[in-house]
């Protein structure tokens, strides 16, 4: 079974500085794609930016950027020049690419926090 | 476009009564997916329905149950409440073709409060 794991819960950075969340899967499976929601308080998930397994290039979303490396199972996700309103709760999730459903493995998540 | 919707936001039910969530996807999708959203356990499938029929389901006990419309529309089900039923309930709406460019919107959630 597929697992997905975020190592930290909790997280705080300045306002306008750059910030890494951490995020490690387990899969014996080749293709999948990655995924990192954003769920404000009280709003609703939104996806931030997603990855293909077999594409080596990292994705990018404006300020948000991930670092893949496939080998060490790793997927981090880095929000540059923050702003207040990215704070929310990061979710890291797999979704296998073998079947056609949509089910996602969400990680616990890493509530990040902005100061003014 | 309207986004993902769910009905009721909010329930307060006791234990050992049932209850019925409702989520209406966004227009022209065709899979609905349900989770549950708890502290303890984070963010966990239940079951995805495509075209109404259940294309995958999660660990959950037989008293989760769902079923979806031919409209789309989709409805969970728990019955014999628990007091660990307790949660945020979300639904998210895809075209369903399982690639990865169909992205997922979740809806707000109903909060279930069993007492």
């Amino acid at each position: 079974a597929q697992t997905v794991t975020q190592s930290q819960p909790e997280m705080s950075v300045q306002e306008a500085e750059t910030v890494t969340l951490s995020c490690t899967y387990d899969t014996s499976e080749s293709d999948y794609y990655l995924f990192w929601y954003k769920q404000p308080p009280s709003r609703q998930m939104i996806l931030v930016i997603r990855q293909e397994a077999y594409k080596q290039q990292n994705a990018t979303e404006n300020r948000f950027s991930v670092n893949f490396q496939k080998a060490a199972k790793s997927f981090s996700l880095k929000i540059s020049d923050s702003q207040l309103g990215d704070a929310a709760m990061y979710f890291c999730a797999y979704r296998s690419a073998m079947n056609r459903d949509d089910k996602i493995i969400f990680g616990k998540g890493t509530r990040l926090h902005i100061l003014p | 476009k309207a986004g993902v919707t769910q009905t009721p936001r909010y329930l307060i039910k006791t234990r050992g009564q049932q209850v019925t969530l409702s989520c209406s996807p966004i227009s022209g999708h065709r899979s609905v997916s349900w989770y549950q959203q708890t502290p303890g356990q984070g963010l966990q499938f239940l079951f995805e329905y495509f075209s109404e029929t259940q294309r995958n389901k999660g660990n959950f006990p037989g008293r989760f149950s769902g079923r979806q419309f031919s409209n789309s529309r989709s409805e969970m089900n728990v019955s014999t409440l628990e007091l660990g039923d307790s949660a945020l309930y979300l639904c998210a709406s895809s075209l369903g073709s399982g690639r990865l460019a169909d992205t997922q919107y979740f809806g707000p959630g109903t909060r279930l409060t069993v007492l």
